[in-house]
C-alpha cells in the first residue's frame, strides 16, 4: 500500500494568514504516461462528509474558492489556503489514487488562532 | 446535481454481515468512465477506502478486506450495495459511498453510522 503522512497534525492560523499543509507519499503518485499526479485534497468540517477540494495535484472542483491551491508532484505535495477564513476550520485530507488501495493521509486538523 | 444517500442498519452483532445501500442521482452507471466507492472512517480516525465498482462491472477491493467483501450495482435503481462479512468490534465506522469518475472522488454521500456490538 503507498502510505500517505501529512504535515503538521494539526495546524493554528490567524484569520487573512496563510496556512500550508504538507502530504507525502511513500512511492511517486505521478503516471508518466499522461504526467498527472494521482493526488486530491479533501476538505472535512466538523459533522460532516468530506468534500473534494483539488484533484490531479493542482486543479480546483467547481465552486471551490481559489484561496485554495494545490501544488507538488511526484512523492511531495502541498494544500495551501492563501488568506484563511473561518469557514475554512476543518480537517483536510490528501489521498492517492494511483494504486489499489487507494490510501489517506492521517488528516491536519486547522483551526483558528 | 450529484447526490448520494446511504442506508443500513445503525447496530449489528460481531459475525454478522453488514448490507449497506448506497442509492444515488445526478448521474447513471451506465456511463463511461463513472463509478461509485465505499470509503469508511472509524469514530475520530482517518478515512479508509474499502472497494469501488464501475460501469463496465469492474470491482476493486482493498486487498485487506477482500476476503470479506462484495460490492455490486443495480444500474435500472441507482444503487450500489456493499456487503462486508463477520464484523467485528473494529468495523465500527461511518460508511460513506462516494461518486467517481475516472478514479477521482468527486462527490461524497452524507455517511451512515454502524456500531458492531453483541
Amino acid at each position: 500500500d503507498i502510505v500517505m503522512t501529512q504535515s503538521p497534525d494539526s495546524l493554528a492560523v490567524s484569520l487573512g494568514e496563510r496556512a500550508t499543509i504538507n502530504c507525502k507519499s511513500s512511492q511517486s503518485v505521478l503516471y508518466s504516461s499522461n504526467n498527472k499526479n494521482y493526488l486530491a485534497w479533501h476538505q472535512q468540517k466538523p459533522g460532516q462528509p468530506p468534500k473534494l477540494l483539488i484533484y490531479w495535484a493542482s486543479t480546483r472542483q467547481s465552486g471551490v474558492p481559489d484561496r485554495f491551491s494545490g501544488s507538488g508532484s511526484g512523492t511531495d505535495f502541498t494544500l495551501t489556503i492563501s488568506s484563511l477564513q473561518a469557514e475554512d476550520v476543518a480537517v483536510y485530507y490528501c489521498q492517492q489514487y494511483y494504486s489499489i488501495p487507494y490510501t489517506f493521509g492521517q488528516g491536519t486538523k486547522l483551526e483558528i488562532k | 446535481q450529484i447526490t448520494l444517500k446511504e442506508s443500513g442498519p445503525t447496530v449489528v452483532k460481531p459475525t454478522q454481515t453488514l448490507t449497506l445501500t448506497c442509492t444515488f442521482s445526478g448521474f447513471s452507471l451506465n456511463t463511461g468512465g463513472l463509478g461509485v466507492a465505499w470509503i469508511r472512517q472509524p469514530p475520530g480516525k482517518a478515512l479508509e477506502w474499502l472497494a469501488d465498482i464501475y460501469w463496465d462491472d469492474d470491482k476493486r477491493y482493498s486487498p485487506s478486506l477482500k476476503s470479506r467483501v462484495t460490492i455490486t450495482k443495480d444500474t435500472s435503481k441507482n444503487q450500489v450495495v456493499l456487503t462486508m462479512s463477520n464484523m467485528d468490534p473494529v468495523d465500527t465506522a461511518t460508511y460513506y459511498c462516494a461518486h467517481q469518475s475516472t478514479t477521482v472522488t468527486t462527490h461524497w454521500g452524507q455517511g451512515t453510522p454502524v456500531t458492531v456490538s453483541s
